[in-house]
């Protein structure tokens, strides 16, 4: 069975950092294609992140945490991570690892339950 | 940057209905798009990709077709547990969602 589990958020004052992470079992972590997407309570969802299987060829965000995300994998110990700097009120949201494909389309089919960033003085 | 757009934002249903939501990119991404739904406190669900494709243990009562920039979700008979909010998600280029379309009880 496919698990994804998130860890990390937390409160953070505007400016501050947090690094979020991710535990994937009951797959081949090292083929897929791996991503964040967050959403606010009541709101949509935004892709954020996504990193390629190898870690370092290919590594993509969205416009509005470009300069302030980094998105990274270890294949050893199956795990993806986020680390968020300069964060802004804006970033607040719940924050998913959600699994990719292995040819790197980016289509969404297991996501774990999420970690809640809150971003407030 | 590609940017989606869904309608209606909302849709009052009734059970047994046929409902159609439209999602239109702002320009053309071929059949690289996919459509989730999401009941309040879950998570999201894959139900179509490649514009058509049911995603498997997906009910066929759910339909999708377009291409290029206009794309449509069909529910054929609405059962109660497909009150939800239903997105579509382009990914020709990374994967940017539409802003949602909630279907609600008539």
């Amino acid at each position: 069975e496919v698990q994804l589990v998130e860890s990390g958020g937390g409160l953070v004052q505007p400016g501050g950092s947090l690094r979020l992470s991710c535990a994937a079992s009951g797959f081949s972590f090292n083929v897929y294609w791996m991503n964040w997407v967050r959403q606010v309570p009541g709101k949509g969802l935004v892709w954020v992140s996504r990193v390629s299987p190898d870690g370092t060829s290919t590594r993509r965000y969205v416009d509005s945490v470009k300069g302030r995300f980094t998105i990274s994998r270890d294949n050893a110990r199956n795990t993806l991570n986020l680390q968020m700097d300069s964060l802004r009120p804006e970033d607040t949201a719940l924050y998913y690892c959600v699994r990719g494909t292995t040819n790197g389309a980016t289509i969404f089919d297991h996501w774990g339950q999420g970690t809640l960033v809150t971003v407030s003085s | 940057d590609i940017q989606m757009t869904q309608s209606p934002s909302t849709l009052s249903a009734s059970v047994g209905d046929r409902i159609t939501i439209t999602c239109r990119a702002s320009q053309n991404i071929n059949r690289w798009l996919a459509w989730y739904q999401q009941k309040p406190g879950t998570l999201p669900k894959l139900l179509i990709h490649t514009a058509s494709t049911l995603q498997s243990g997906v009910p066929s009562r759910f339909s999708g077709s377009g291409s290029g920039t206009e794309f449509t979700l069909t529910i054929s008979s609405l059962q109660p547990d497909d009150f939800a909010t239903y997105y579509c998600q382009q990914y020709d280029t990374e994967g940017t969602f539409g802003q949602g379309t909630k279907v609600d009880i008539k």
